[in-house]
């Protein structure tokens, strides 16, 4: 089993919608995960950091259930920017998922 | 400060052929990442680095060699170039302590002939 999975989409929502996405890691001794955005062809860049307790930057909500080892994030009001890739990333080793692709339409 | 910086940016090998990419950072971060990413697909960890002197393999180090002589530079070495190998590879760095994000160098496109 892959230390992170990822569904890979792709979602197409129309501007305006809220989009979920998810991610399953199978350690349980791990600690630290996070977002990051892929725009096409360049480097990740992190989006945000998902804490325990939950956490909002804006349009933007991570959160982590260890109980059952998954991590989310809700875009809501989705915006035509928002489209490219969501990566997940978690462990000591720092495993990404396969990345969900969403293209925001108008 | 560059942060990550990787070179060559563009690289075509036959095959066979061997190549080092190169990966330094002036953060003064203990971890480094070597990760490849075939188009359409997410990032696959080939070897990582937790300090000077120690390397380790992630998920997909065949054909891969690395070193960590510095803190500053963590090379990716690919001896016997194949078709396989055609990928944009990235490096990326971490902190041990503190704020665990990594960031990332711009990336090697490589393609092998």
């Amino acid at each position: 089993r892959k230390e992170v999975e990822q569904d890979p989409g792709p979602f197409n929502v129309p501007e305006g919608a809220t989009v979920a996405f998810n991610c399953t890691y199978s350690n349980s001794a791990s600690q630290s995960f996070f977002w990051y955005r892929q725009d096409c062809r360049k480097e990740p860049k992190l989006l945000m950091s998902v804490y325990s307790s939950g956490n909002e930057d804006g349009r933007f909500t991570a959160q982590l259930n260890r109980a059952s080892q998954y991590i989310s994030l809700l875009i809501r009001d989705s915006k035509l920017s928002d489209s490219a890739t969501y990566l997940c990333v978690g462990g000591n080793q720092f495993y990404f998922g396969t990345g969900t692709s969403l293209t925001v339409i108008p | 400060n560059a942060g990550v910086t990787q070179t060559p940016k563009f690289r075509i090998l036959k095959i066979g052929q061997s190549m080092t990419l190169q990966c330094t950072q002036d953060m003064n971060h203990n971890y480094m990442y070597w990760y490849r990413q075939d188009p359409g697909m997410g990032l696959k960890l080939i070897y990582y680095s937790v300090g000077a002197g120690i390397t380790d393999k992630g998920e997909v180090p065949n054909g891969y060699n690395v070193s960590r002589s510095t803190t500053e530079d963590f090379p990716l070495r690919l001896e016997l170039a194949a078709p396989s190998q055609t990928s944009v590879y990235f490096c990326a760095i971490r902190r041990d302590l503190g704020p665990l994000e990594a960031f990332f160098g711009q990336g090697t496109r490589l393609t092998v002939v």
